[in-house]
């Protein structure tokens, strides 16, 4: 079974700490996503990656960066977090862009 | 972009129907997905349709129209354990991947 993995299910992290998630899949696929799901505002694309040190931005990246030095791993920052940063943090990963996404479990995100 | 418009709820009976309409306005395409996600958890894949038509899987089954911008998953037989959100996503070539806000289906006795 494709396992994609997040470090943390739950996190709380002070208004402007730098906050790193991290999220690792063991099945050699290309392509990386992080989102942010918020009540009545589904599954929004923050960052997607589509091979190691490409990245590109998704529909709200302001207030984010990512980084992919290797395949397995890709890395959303919160460089100053903020309160409207508190969301549920989802990482997925396709084999390829014809492919389904498989989902880590998410973090659950408390900026206080 | 994208724009993908979905119900925001649904209830439905158990043993019963229940249809989930989808539609899109995208500036490219490249295949349509309906995952489920149950309360705390991670969306699970269910189908993909990039070719206009229905494809059917067990109870679940998924029906495309490009020309009309319109999917549906349908859901048959319902059963209590169905209750969860449903979310369609399309995907914008070559890679994004972007999601509705998802229809949360509750299935009552």
């Amino acid at each position: 079974d494709v396992k994609v993995t997040q470090s943390s299910r739950y996190l709380v992290k002070r208004t402007g700490e730098k906050v790193f998630l991290e999220c690792v899949q063991d099945m050699d696929h290309e392509n990386m996503f992080w989102y942010r799901q918020d009540p009545g505002l589904g599954l929004r694309l923050i960052y997607f990656s589509y091979d190691v040190k490409m990245k590109e931005k998704g529909d709200i990246p302001e207030g984010y960066s990512v980084s992919r030095e290797k395949k397995e791993r890709f890395s959303l920052i919160l460089e100053s977090a903020s309160t409207n940063q508190t969301s549920m943090y989802l990482c997925a990963s396709t084999i390829s862009r014809e492919t389904e996404a498989f989902f880590g479990q998410g973090t659950r995100l408390t900026v206080v | 972009g994208q724009n993908i418009d979905q119900p925001t709820e649904m209830t439905a009976t158990e043993g019963a129907i229940v249809q989930i309409n989808c539609t899109y306005q995208t500036s490219g395409f490249n295949g349509l997905f309906w995952y489920q996600q149950h309360a705390g958890e991670a969306p699970t894949f269910l189908s993909y349709n990039v070719l206009d038509g229905l494809e059917e899987k067990g109870r679940f089954s998924s029906f495309l129209s490009r020309s009309k911008g319109y999917s549906y998953l349908l859901l048959k037989e319902l059963q209590m354990k169905d209750s969860a959100s449903y979310l369609c996503a399309v995907r914008d070539p070559p890679y994004k991947l972007s999601f509705g806000a998802g229809t949360t289906v509750t299935v009552r006795a």
